[in-house]
C-alpha cells in the first residue's frame, strides 16, 4: 500500500508571510497532483507534475517533484487570506487506475 | 467547471437502513471515483469504475456496492448503514484513469449522517 504523509497537519500564518507544505512517501509515484479544497466543496486540481525535479509555478504558488519522485512541495509566496483551505497531495502510478491522497493541510491566512 | 452533480447533498439517516448515492456527470469520462472523506484521513477510495458495468474495489470497500449502468451514472449504495459511516462523500471523474495524467475532478460532495 501506497502511503503519502503531508505535513504540517495545520498551519495558521499572517497575511504577506511565505509557507512551505511538504508531502512525502516511501514509494516512487509516476506523477504527483496538488489539490485546493475550500469548505463545503469537493477539491480541486491545481498543478500536475510528472518528472523528477520538475518545478511548476502557478502565480504565487511553486510546486516541486522531487528527483526521485517520492515527495513534493507546495510553497506560497506572500500568502493571502484567498489562500486559505485544505491543500491535498495525490500520488498516481502508472499502472494503477487510481490515485492516493495525503491526509491534507489546513492553511488558515490570517488578514 | 466539470459537470458533476451528486444527489443528495445531505442525508441523516438511521442505522440499519439502505441508503443510495448518486453521482451524475455530463463530460462522458469513462472513469468514476467513490471518496469518503473524514478528519484526519484526507480521502480515501471506496470503489471507481473504468467503464459501464466495470468497477472495481478501492481501499476502504467494506459495507458499500456500486453499480454503473450507464456512463453518466454512477451510484454508491449502502447496504445496511452504521454510525461508522457518517462522513463526507465526493464523488470524481476522470477521463485517463491512471495513464500518468489521472487528474480527477471532484463533485460537490454528499455529508452523510447515519444516527
Amino acid at each position: 500500500t501506497q502511503l503519502l504523509e503531508q505535513s504540517p497537519q495545520f498551519l495558521s500564518i499572517q497575511e504577506g508571510e511565505n509557507l512551505t507544505v511538504y508531502c512525502n512517501s516511501s514509494s516512487v509515484f509516476s506523477s504527483l497532483q496538488w489539490y485546493r479544497q475550500e469548505p463545503g466543496e469537493g477539491p480541486v486540481l491545481l498543478v500536475t507534475v510528472v518528472t523528477g525535479g520538475e518545478v511548476k509555478k502557478l502565480k504565487r504558488l511553486t510546486f516541486q517533484f522531487g528527483d526521485a519522485r517520492k515527495d513534493s512541495s507546495l510553497h506560497i509566496t506572500a500568502a493571502q487570506p484567498g489562500d486559505t483551505g485544505l491543500y491535498l497531495c495525490a500520488g498516481g502510478s502508472g499502472s494503477a487506475r487510481q490515485l492516493t491522497f495525503g491526509s491534507g493541510t489546513q492553511l488558515t491566512v490570517l488578514p | 467547471d466539470a459537470g458533476i452533480t451528486q444527489s443528495p447533498r445531505h442525508k441523516v439517516t438511521e442505522t440499519g437502513t439502505p441508503v443510495t448515492l448518486r453521482c451524475h456527470q455530463t463530460e462522458n469520462h469513462r472513469y468514476m471515483y467513490w471518496y469518503r472523506q473524514d478528519p484526519g484521513h484526507g480521502l480515501r477510495l471506496i470503489h471507481y469504475s473504468y467503464g459501464v458495468k466495470d468497477t472495481d474495489k478501492g481501499e476502504v470497500s467494506d459495507g458499500y456496492s456500486v453499480s454503473r449502468s450507464k456512463t453518466e451514472d454512477f451510484l454508491l449504495t449502502l447496504e445496511s448503514a452504521t454510525s461508522s459511516q457518517t462522513s463526507v462523500y465526493f464523488c470524481a471523474i476522470s477521463e485517463r484513469g491512471g495513464i500518468l495524467f489521472n487528474e480527477q475532478f471532484f463533485g460537490p460532495g454528499t455529508r452523510l449522517t447515519v444516527l
